[in-house]
């Protein structure tokens, strides 16, 4: 159990163009879910946590006209990088958390996204 | 903000080595997670710990929740190859606070 999806795996677009990336839990109810960012030999950095029909909460200093967090469902969260840059080469790891929103469940991650920006 | 410290940062050992590593922080915090990550894929979980003084294994792992709740470890023994990744302690800091704060990473290679 407590499998979490990402779509697509890698991507590799120009400069100035838009990017969405899917998480999806596939046998759980994910009333959270959360997007890190995770650049090379770093650790993960918490971008923005994502409750189902509501607004995402940003971490300070990321932006959240650049990522647009959607968490229509309690099985899908998007992330869409707009007009991509070079520097938005990462990889875009996902996490869902079961159970009521405002406890401490555990996360789940999925297996990332590799944006590549030329 | 805060920050969870891993050491060592890397580990070189060979198969059949036991391996200790810990993370500590300089505040509290409520529990604390092992994870552990291939490359190019996302952290898988290892152990979860929600007590302080908790010591848990599961199978060839053990890590343990420090008693002043900063700081925890853990431990693989004899190791195998499938061994090799980087592992991340993680935790959360206030109870009811969903999120989590990842530790820098200790990357363990096995050498043949």
């Amino acid at each position: 159990g407590a499998v979490v999806s990402q779509h697509p795996s890698r991507v590799i677009c120009k400069s100035g163009t838009s990017v969405k990336i899917e998480c999806r839990s596939l046998d759980f109810q994910a009333t959270t879910m959360f997007w890190y960012r995770q650049f090379p030999k770093q650790s993960l950095m918490l971008m923005a946590t994502s409750n189902e029909g509501s607004k995402a909460t940003y971490e300070q200093g990321v932006e959240k006209d650049k990522f647009l967090i959607n968490h229509a469902s309690l099985t899908l969260s998007t992330l869409t990088v707009t007009s991509a840059h070079p520097e938005d080469s990462s990889f875009y790891i996902c996490s869902a958390e079961s159970g009521t929103s405002g406890g401490t469940d555990t996360q789940y991650f999925g297996p990332g996204t590799r944006l590549t920006v030329l | 903000g805060q920050q969870l410290n891993q050491s060592p940062q890397s580990m070189f050992i060979q198969e059949g080595e036991d391996v200790s590593m810990n993370c500590t922080s300089s505040s509290i915090f409520n529990t604390w997670l092992w994870y552990k990550q291939d490359p190019g894929e996302g952290p898988v979980l290892l152990i979860a710990l929600y007590k302080a003084g908790e010591l848990t294994s599961n199978g060839r792992l053990t890590a343990q929740f420090g008693i002043t709740r900063k700081d925890s470890f853990l431990n693989i023994s004899a190791s195998i190859p499938s061994d090799v990744g980087i592992y991340f302690c993680a935790g959360h800091s206030n109870f009811g606070n969903e999120k989590l704060t990842f530790g820098t990473g200790t990357r363990l290679t096995i050498i043949p």
